[in-house]
């Protein structure tokens, strides 16, 4: 099974702040990765596909990098709705999500 | 606009079966697949497992002696079957369009469950 594990656990920010997110995987998955944002009580929202594809209707704050084990989600400049967890997910070898990132209010 | 509704009994006895099933509205199931996902409470997400309009599947490897997923384009619906639950089982469950990641993000609401005597 192919872990990811995601880093920080939790990032106290301010609106208008920048967020850096980060998730490795425990083998090449070269650009098989999506991110998510989930508010309590919601499904998950996926924000970026296949590494650094904006899925449609996500802001253009959003945007992702990386391949092979190590993936970065940026996000330019923290709207009050961003405050949120972040999952990424892997679809290398069937699919797996990582354990969550925590955005919150500084 | 395509909408799912997933729904089933909030409680389930340990070592009973887990039955759920997913309405789909406004659009048709096939040609899509159509993924299953579970999210314990306070817990990462999980995939359960995928289905074909045409009823081909794919399941997780750690629930495959356990699942059944079926589809039935008559109703528009999918269902889902998960036998000999523990407490383990307990979390909200999803049904979403196409495969995660693959670029589709249409979701139900999801529906919790919970695993108690």
């Amino acid at each position: 099974e192919i872990v990811l594990t995601q880093s920080p656990a939790t990032l106290s920010l301010s609106p208008g702040e920048r967020a850096t997110l980060s998730c490795r995987a425990s083998q090449a998955i070269t650009t098989y990765l999506a991110w998510y944002r989930q508010k309590p009580g919601q499904p998950p929202r996926l924000l970026i596909y296949d590494a650094s594809k904006r899925a449609t209707g996500v802001p253009a704050r959003f945007s992702g990098s990386g391949s092979g084990t190590d993936f970065t989600l940026t996000i330019s400049s923290l709207e009050p709705e961003d405050f949120a967890v972040y999952y990424c997910q892997q679809r290398y070898n069937f699919f797996t999500f990582g354990p969550g990132t925590l955005v919150d209010v500084k | 606009q395509l909408q799912l509704q997933e729904s089933g009994p909030g409680l389930v006895k340990p070592s009973e079966t887990l039955s759920l099933t997913c309405t789909v509205s406004g659009g048709s199931i096939s040609p899509f697949y159509w993924s299953w996902l579970r999210q314990p409470p306070g817990g990462r997400l999980e995939w359960i497992g995928f289905i074909h309009y045409s009823g081909s599947t794919k399941y997780n490897p750690s629930l495959t002696s356990r699942l059944i997923l079926s589809v039935d384009t008559s109703k528009n619906q999918l269902s889902l079957s998960l036998s000999s639950v523990t407490a383990a089982d307990t979390a909200v469950y999803y049904c979403r369009l196409g495969t995660p990641g693959d670029g589709f993000d249409t979701w139900g609401q999801g529906t919790m469950v919970a695993v108690s005597p």
